[in-house]
């Protein structure tokens, strides 16, 4: 079935990195633009990144711009999300969303994966 | 920054019709989504291009739009219903994707 399945997320100190999977199934991966959205505990949600089908556009939000980086390997199936120079705000789960019609229509989310910066 | 605006809680007795409304300048321009998200879940989607109903997702659920003001509605809102609703569209230019803050729908 179509699934995504989140990874990497954990308890990392301010100012340290951590980088997040999205293992996708069920569909033809490179046929979609993916993104990530978070949610910080007890609050809505928050688009974070976007990247286009081959990789070659990405976009951010402004509160993450300079610090992560969306990727992808379409051969691995895989959306990728490096986070540099961590904060305290960026405490949240993070979902993997598969974009349906190419115009930020969240179709398919992943389960998420908390990521928690605390020293 | 561009902010799309929710009532943060609604209260409905079952049966009954509810409505959550989301107002945005470029609402008019962009199309406005719609997820349902219960404790401890991912949300789901429940209503794209304003109007439209994935598949799957009951027909109690419908959309609606007019002017900067998009509309959910839930007829014959069952316990089942209650949940975090979130409206989501973008920016006039498409460049940044918003949410709306999430109205906490009660059935009471």
């Amino acid at each position: 079935q179509v699934q995504l399945v989140e990874s990497g997320g954990g308890v990392v100190q301010p100012g340290r990195s951590l980088r997040l999977s999205c293992a996708a199934s069920g569909f033809i991966f490179s046929n979609y633009v993916m993104h990530w959205v978070r949610q910080a505990p007890g609050k809505g949600l928050e688009w974070v990144a976007v990247i286009s089908y081959d990789g070659s556009n990405k976009n951010y939000a402004d509160s993450v711009k300079g610090r992560f980086t969306i990727s992808r390997d379409n051969s691995k199936n895989t959306l990728y999300m490096q986070m540099n120079s961590l904060r305290a705000e960026d405490t949240a789960v993070y979902y993997c969303a598969r974009d349906l019609t190419s115009n930020a229509c969240f179709d398919i989310w992943g389960q998420g994966t908390l990521v928690t910066v605390s020293s | 920054s561009y902010e799309l605006t929710q009532p943060p809680s609604l209260s409905v007795s079952p049966g009954q019709t509810a409505r959550i409304t989301c107002s945005g300048d470029a609402l008019p321009k962009q199309s406005a989504y719609w997820y349902q998200q219960k404790p401890g879940q991912a949300p789901v989607l429940v209503i794209y291009n304003d109007s439209e109903r994935p598949s799957g997702i009951p027909e109690r659920f419908s959309g609606s739009s007019s002017g900067t003001t998009v509309t959910l509605t839930i007829s014959g809102v069952q316990a089942e219903d209650e949940a975090d609703y979130y409206c989501q569209s973008a920016d006039s230019s498409g460049t940044y994707v918003v949410f709306g803050g999430g109205t906490k729908l009660t059935v009471l």
